[in-house]
């Protein structure tokens, strides 16, 4: 089984930065490319970022390029999501999702909660 | 990009049947869209996809045989049959649009209350 589990997620000032993290199970991490989704309380899900499985192509989503940066080690089994400049808007759940064949986002997360208050 | 439309909330008694829809808009009626089921407090998990010929590919894992898709103009189905308490949570629908700045785009989800 796959299993995907974030850390990272905190309360912050706006302005700030906080750095989340993704650590898949099991092995072939490096064979699939990650995203980054998040869910702002109440509202639908919202794609952010991609990342292929050796790290040479990066998407982001215009709300937050610029701001964020995505990064994964495979040695280590992990994805990370650098966040700064960080603003209410930003307040959501950050969930990361898994590759699988043709699906960009087979394998979810259980999600770590970012709070940014001003 | 599509524009992808759900409704807020749907209900459905214990043992019944329910049909959730997504609404591509216009232009959009050739995509597939996926569905995923959110529990609350949860993750999401991938459903199945679906597109005019109904199911593309497979189901997720685990997924019920309860659980079927159609695809029709410009709306993708998800129908559940023998409505169960652990159906109860919130259904998005997603589409690849796969621009580098909009990879995947939601429905804004479904609510679905097992009553």
């Amino acid at each position: 089984d796959v299993e995907l589990v974030e850390s990272g997620g905190d309360l912050v000032q706006s302005g700030g930065s906080l750095r989340l993290s993704c650590v898949a199970s099991g092995v072939f991490f490096g064979s699939h490319s990650m995203n980054w989704v998040r869910q702002a309380p109440g509202k639908g899900l919202e794609w952010i970022s991609y990342i292929s499985n050796s790290g040479s192509t990066i998407y982001y989503a215009d709300s937050v390029k610029g701001r964020f940066t995505i990064s994964r080690d495979n040695a280590k089994n992990s994805l990370y999501l650098q966040m700064n400049s960080l603003t209410d808007e930003d307040t959501a759940v950050y969930f990361c999702a898994r590759i699988s064949g043709s699906y960009y986002l087979y394998y979810w997360g259980q999600g770590t909660q970012v709070t940014v208050s001003s | 990009q599509p524009v992808l439309t759900q409704p807020p909330s749907a209900s459905a008694s214990l043992g019944d049947s329910v049909t959730l829809t997504c609404t591509l808009s216009s232009d959009y009626s050739n995509y597939k869209v996926d569905w995923y089921q959110q529990r609350p407090g949860k993750g999401p998990r991938f459903v199945m996809r679906v597109g005019t010929g109904g199911i593309v590919g497979s189901k997720g894992d685990g997924i019920p045989d309860r659980f079927s898709v159609l695809g029709s103009g410009l709306n993708r189905y998800l129908t559940i049959k023998n409505v169960q308490e652990e159906d109860e949570s919130d259904y998005h629908c997603g589409a690849d649009y796969g621009s580098e700045n909009n990879l995947v785009v939601f429905g804004g989800g479904t609510k679905l209350s097992v009553l």
